[in-house]
């Protein structure tokens, strides 16, 4: 498998323009994450899916945030409109729950986002 | 509330051995993780311990767990130039999958 993939790599946008990140979990994982990192605030959890079910958005900033999982291989993260406080690195990440096991999450490279 | 803290930032000596702290809120945590991101990449699973251990030993890591305390520390022993990274710890928060992390730190490794 070749892990979990991420697009665009980069993306560089104007504030008020929409912007879609996308995600590729490893197959056969049910758990995926969408995790925002800056300097000034680490890593976040922004929200999660089980089985594309939307699980916990309590960490979703703002309406403008929004998610969706519409198969087991497939994620999007829309920001709709983008302001520049909104520039990070965005990574999306994937488990698998197995019964008693740890459940390593495996991250995607990133997305980093400017919004200018 | 869950919460992961960290410091921020520690320095070391090549070939010293390195110590990173860490605490964390949610007692009924199963599994507890340190993580590894080199600059320009994503995060890479380290090591982790399960919440009934008190310690793990993996080559040059050590993982030990206060579970009274709520404290995480991992140790890396012959620190070399290549362990230059941001090292996060993680835990996997109540019953679900969430896994919530620290807000890393940055280690850097001086020859």
């Amino acid at each position: 498998d070749a892990g979990v993939i991420q697009s665009p790599r980069h993306e560089v946008t104007e504030m008020g323009q929409e912007v879609t990140l996308r995600c590729k979990p490893i197959s056969g994982h049910d758990y995926l994450f969408w995790y925002r990192q800056t300097m000034m605030r680490g890593l976040e959890l922004l929200i999660y899916f089980n089985n594309n079910v939307p699980i916990d958005d309590s960490g979703m900033p703002e309406d403008r945030f929004s998610a969706k999982m519409p198969n087991a291989s497939f994620s999007t993260l829309k920001i709709q409109p983008s302001e520049p406080r909104d520039s990070a690195v965005y990574f999306c990440a994937s488990s698998l729950r197995g019964v008693g096991g740890a459940a390593e999450a495996f991250f995607g490279q990133g997305t980093r986002l400017t919004v200018v | 509330g869950e919460d992961v803290e960290q410091s921020l930032f520690l320095s070391v000596r090549e070939g010293d051995s390195s110590v990173i702290n860490c605490t964390y809120t949610d007692s009924s945590s199963t599994y507890l993780y340190w993580y590894k991101q080199e600059p320009g990449a994503g995060l890479q699973l380290l090591t982790y311990i399960f919440s009934n251990m008190d310690m793990k030993q993996d080559q040059r890591l050590t993982v030990l767990l206060n579970k009274k305390d709520k404290h995480l520390s991992l140790r890396i022993a012959d620190t070399q130039t290549g362990d230059s990274a941001i090292y996060f710890c993680a835990e996997k928060y109540n019953q679900g999958g969430k896994l919530i992390f620290g807000q890393g730190t940055e280690l850097s490794v001086k020859p």
